[in-house]
């Protein structure tokens, strides 16, 4: 059964202070690895997808990083804007319709 | 371009009630799946229809159902409500083949 499993389960930064987020996975051949992030009461927001160990991608001061076993979502400088709970998903290469198994979540909240 | 659209926003019922929520897919998009997210954790996977199909199916019971309309559109049905079924309801809409999903800003439910 795949499995994800998000550290830490919260996290306090001060504005400017950079940090990163785990998101440890097993599945049985990995499609793809999705980021997304979620605001109080709204839906999921897509941030990133990655397909293969040593795949990177950026997007303004946030930067997703892929192993064999897990990934980094890590956070440059951030503002109270990025305070949000930060979900990560994987989907199998088995997985009839492509569906998401997520972990559950990092809490970020950014103090000015 | 709407993205994906649901209704209600909020619902509250009463235990042993029925309810229906729905949703509208992404402009293109040909699959939708429908998650619930417990408050402070990840979404879990309910069931996802293409083609008019019940194509995969989560570990939720069959209080739990649903159906997709030639138009894409989609509902969601819960009976015999329980006061553990209160969440926020998700849904995701796709193209066949692609697996990048798109959510929907939910349907909170709280069951009294």
């Amino acid at each position: 059964e795949d499995q994800v499993t998000q550290s830490p389960e919260a996290l306090r930064l001060q504005e400017g202070e950079s940090s990163s987020l785990n998101c440890s996975y097993t599945v049985s051949g990995l499609r793809g690895l999705f980021w997304y992030r979620q605001d109080p009461g709204k839906g999921p927001e897509f941030l990133f997808t990655l397909y293969s160990a040593g795949e990177e991608k950026e997007k303004e001061r946030l930067k997703a990083t892929l192993t064999k076993k897990e990934s980094f979502l890590h956070i440059t400088a951030p503002k109270p804007e990025d305070s949000a709970t930060y979900l990560c998903a994987v989907q199998a290469i088995k997985a009839a319709g492509n569906k998401l198994t997520f972990g559950g979540g990092t809490r970020v909240l950014v103090k000015p | 371009d709407a993205g994906v659209t649901q209704s209600p926003t909020h619902l509250i019922k009463t235990r042993g009630q029925q309810v229906t929520l729905r949703c509208s897919p992404k402009s293109g998009h040909d699959t939708v799946s429908w998650y619930q997210q417990a408050l402070g954790q990840g979404p879990q996977f309910i069931f996802q229809y293409y083609e008019e199909e019940e194509r995969q199916r989560g570990n939720f019971p069959d209080r739990f159902s649903g159906h997709q309309f030639p138009n894409y559109s989609s509902e969601l049905n819960v009976n015999a409500l329980l006061l553990g079924d209160s969440a926020l309801y998700l849904c995701a809409s796709s193209l066949e083949g692609r697996g990048l999903f798109f959510f929907g800003q939910g349907t909170r439910l709280t069951v009294v």
